[in-house]
């Protein structure tokens, strides 16, 4: 069964640091695209940044770019977001997601999420 | 980068059908057939029920469906269950740096 386990959220000030963390199971972790989605409280879904199956290449949401880092362990099959800098606008639950098979455009699992809180 | 727009609530009765909108722009759901839908119950992960616009996952009741009409894609949930009762949310691949793009998320309620 396809297991995705998030961690690392918690309450943090305006400015300071998280360090996401995703562990997978399940699946060849190493064979597929990863993501990130977050969730505003009661409102709609945000994609927030993708890496590819080797690690190579990520993409962000300009929203994010400049102060978030994606990242995995192919080895730890763990999959990794650093967010500095962060506002109050990035309060959010935050979602680990897998891609589907190479070259597909949807997220075929999902984690349960863990929630990230930025406030004085 | 805007998100798609969908109502903000589509209300059925056991038995009906309900059809939920998702409109976009030509840079994206007008522009590529990869449109998915996420069902989402309160407190739960996100769940796959649609992708590229029509095709349903194993395991996913043949009673979701999906469309697109140019710029707007369409989930149509037909003889809505109890169970149907949830947000529902649809994603669209786009041109441009950010190549995911949501929608603004449907609450179904079944009256």
């Amino acid at each position: 069964e396809v297991q995705l386990v998030e961690s690392g959220g918690g309450l943090v000030q305006p400015g300071g640091s998280l360090r996401l963390s995703c562990a997978a199971s399940g699946f060849t972790f190493s064979t597929y695209v990863m993501g990130w989605v977050r969730q505003t409280p009661g409102k709609g879904l945000e994609w927030v940044s993708r890496i590819t199956a080797s690690g190579d290449t990520t993409y962000y949401a300009d929203s994010v770019k400049g102060r978030f880092t994606i990242s995995r362990d192919n080895s730890e099959n763990t999959l990794y977001l650093q967010m500095n800098s962060l506002r109050a606008e990035d309060t959010a639950l935050y979602y680990c997601a897998k891609k589907a098979v190479a070259n597909t455009k949807y997220f075929d699992c999902w984690g349960q999420g863990t929630l990230v809180t930025v406030s004085s | 980068q805007s998100a798609l727009t969908q109502p903000a609530s589509v209300s059925g009765s056991p038995g009906q059908s309900i059809t939920i909108s998702c409109t976009g722009t030509s840079s994206d759901v007008g522009d590529y057939n990869y449109v998915s839908w996420y069902q989402q119950h309160p407190g739960k992960a996100p769940k796959l029920m649609i992708y590229d616009v029509t095709n349903r996952p194993s395991g996913v009741s043949n009673r979701f469906s999906g469309s697109k009409s140019g710029n707007t894609a369409s989930l149509t949930i037909s003889g809505l269950q109890a169970e149907d009762e949830a947000d529902y949310h649809c994603m669209s691949y786009r041109s441009g740096s950010t190549p995911y793009v949501f929608g603004t998320g449907t609450k179904v309620n079944v009256l």
